[in-house]
């Protein structure tokens, strides 16, 4: 069965100051990791797709990266409309997406 | 917007009902898939459809079953509804079966 656990389960930090959101996974054949961002009331908004370890993907403040266990969501100079719930899921030969608990960004100006 | 569209927005009806949640998915797209959220569970996989046939079932229970329409509209019916069943809804579709997934705005149920 995939899993997927992300952490911290909720993370604060001020504008300007980076940090990471960390996605670690088991699944028996990876076809896809997703980034999604989540504003509350509204659905999922996808973000980024990695498909092999060592990739890599960048857009505007974020960049998402993956090894063989786990991918990490950087953020660097974040701004408060940045705030959100970021989630991460695993597609494998399921086809469906097997998503994390999330983690909870809120950045204070 | 992602181009996938839910309604209704919001749902509120009582224990022992049954409701139908639509979706439309993004023009061209052949693959639906129904997600349920709720803040114990996270957003869990219920089931998919390609091009009008179930292609794959995750935690979907008995009460809840779905189909998609020749138009490639989908809806989700939920019958004898427990207050367990409060939670957000969302449709997402893709092009393929291992294509990008866009989610719609969700609908809301509340079961009293």
């Amino acid at each position: 069965e995939d899993q997927v656990t992300q952490s911290p389960e909720a993370l604060r930090l001020q504008e300007g100051e980076s940090s990471s959101l960390n996605c670690s996974y088991t699944v028996s054949g990876l076809r896809g990791l997703f980034w999604y961002r989540q504003d509350p009331g509204k659905g999922p908004e996808f973000l980024f797709t990695l498909y092999s370890a060592g990739e890599e993907k960048e857009k505007e403040r974020l960049k998402a990266t993956l090894t063989k266990k786990e991918s990490f969501l950087h953020i660097t100079a974040p701004k408060p409309e940045d705030s959100a719930t970021y989630l991460c899921a695993v597609q494998s030969a399921g086809n469906m997406l097997t998503f994390g608990g999330g983690t909870r960004l809120m950045v204070k100006p | 917007d992602s181009g996938v569209t839910q309604t209704p927005k919001h749902l509120i009806t009582a224990t022992g009902q049954r409701v139908t949640l639509r979706c439309s998915p993004r023009s061209g797209d052949l693959s639906v898939y129904w997600y349920q959220q709720s803040l114990d569970q996270g957003l869990q996989f219920l089931i998919q459809y390609y091009n009008g046939e179930e292609r794959a079932k995750g935690n979907i229970l008995e009460r809840f079953s779905a189909q998609q329409f020749p138009d490639l509209h989908s809806e989700l019916n939920l019958s004898s509804l427990e207050l367990g069943d409060s939670a957000l809804y969302f449709c997402a579709s893709s092009f393929g079966t291992e294509n990008i997934q866009y989610f719609g705005a969700g609908t809301r149920l509340s079961v009293l």
